[in-house]
């Protein structure tokens, strides 16, 4: 069965290190990663996507991504925390030959200053 | 770019009643998915039109479930004679390409 899995209910981190949120993977076929991003009372936002090429991926707010193919994982990472960073975080897989998209559990992000 | 609107936001409603929710996608956006959220996990996959086509659904929907699309634009939810289950937010994306722009949502109270 295809699944997303967020090992980590929450991760803490003291502003200005670097950040890790885990988010590894089972799919038939080719897999097309994304991270989405929700802060409180706000919808999901798009944060970055992988389809193909370039294994690492940037995208908004200087978050990052790494797609891993032989350890199926798609961890999301930022070189320096912010405060304002803090917010609940969704890896979101969806595969070739089928519309749909599957998300984790999410993954609450603490930065403490 | 208005962004992706959702009505209503709130819905409180006795057991075995029906509802419908609203969705408006960005206007150029042809891709429109449903979801639904509970507390504590990630959005479920209900379905996906492409257009006013529905190409996809999810085998956990039941037949109390239905959605419509009958323009291309907007798109509507309904939810036959409701059960308590069926509490939970109720969310809208569109989408051009691969990522998804989602609405506020709807959250559904069944008592």
């Amino acid at each position: 069965a295809q699944s997303v899995a967020q090992p980590e209910d929450q991760v803490n981190v003291a502003e200005g290190n670097p950040l890790t949120v885990k988010c590894t993977y089972s799919v038939s076929g080719n897999p097309y990663l994304f991270w989405y991003v929700q802060y409180p009372n706000r919808g999901l936002q798009f944060l970055l996507k992988y389809i193909t090429g370039d294994n690492l991926v940037k995208g908004s707010y200087g978050f990052e991504a790494e797609f891993n193919k032989s350890q199926t994982s798609f961890h999301l990472k930022k070189p320096s925390a912010l405060v304002s960073d803090s917010a609940l975080y969704f890896c979101a897989v969806r595969w070739s030959g089928t519309y749909k998209y599957i998300f984790g559990t999410g993954t609450r992000l603490k930065v403490l200053a | 770019d208005t962004g992706v609107s959702q009505d209503p936001r709130h819905k409180i409603t006795k057991r075995g009643q029906n509802v419908t929710f609203r969705c408006d996608p960005i206007s150029e956006h042809n891709r429109l998915y449903w979801y639904r959220q509970t507390l504590g996990q990630g959005p479920e996959f209900l379905t996906y039109f492409q257009n006013e086509a529905q190409l996809e659904k999810s085998r956990l929907l039941s037949d109390r479930f239905s959605a419509e699309r009958p323009k291309g634009s907007f798109s509507t939810l309904e939810i036959q004679r409701t059960e308590q289950g069926d509490s939970a937010m109720y969310l809208c994306a569109s989408s051009a390409s691969y990522e998804q722009y989602f609405g506020p949502g709807t959250r559904l109270t069944v008592t």
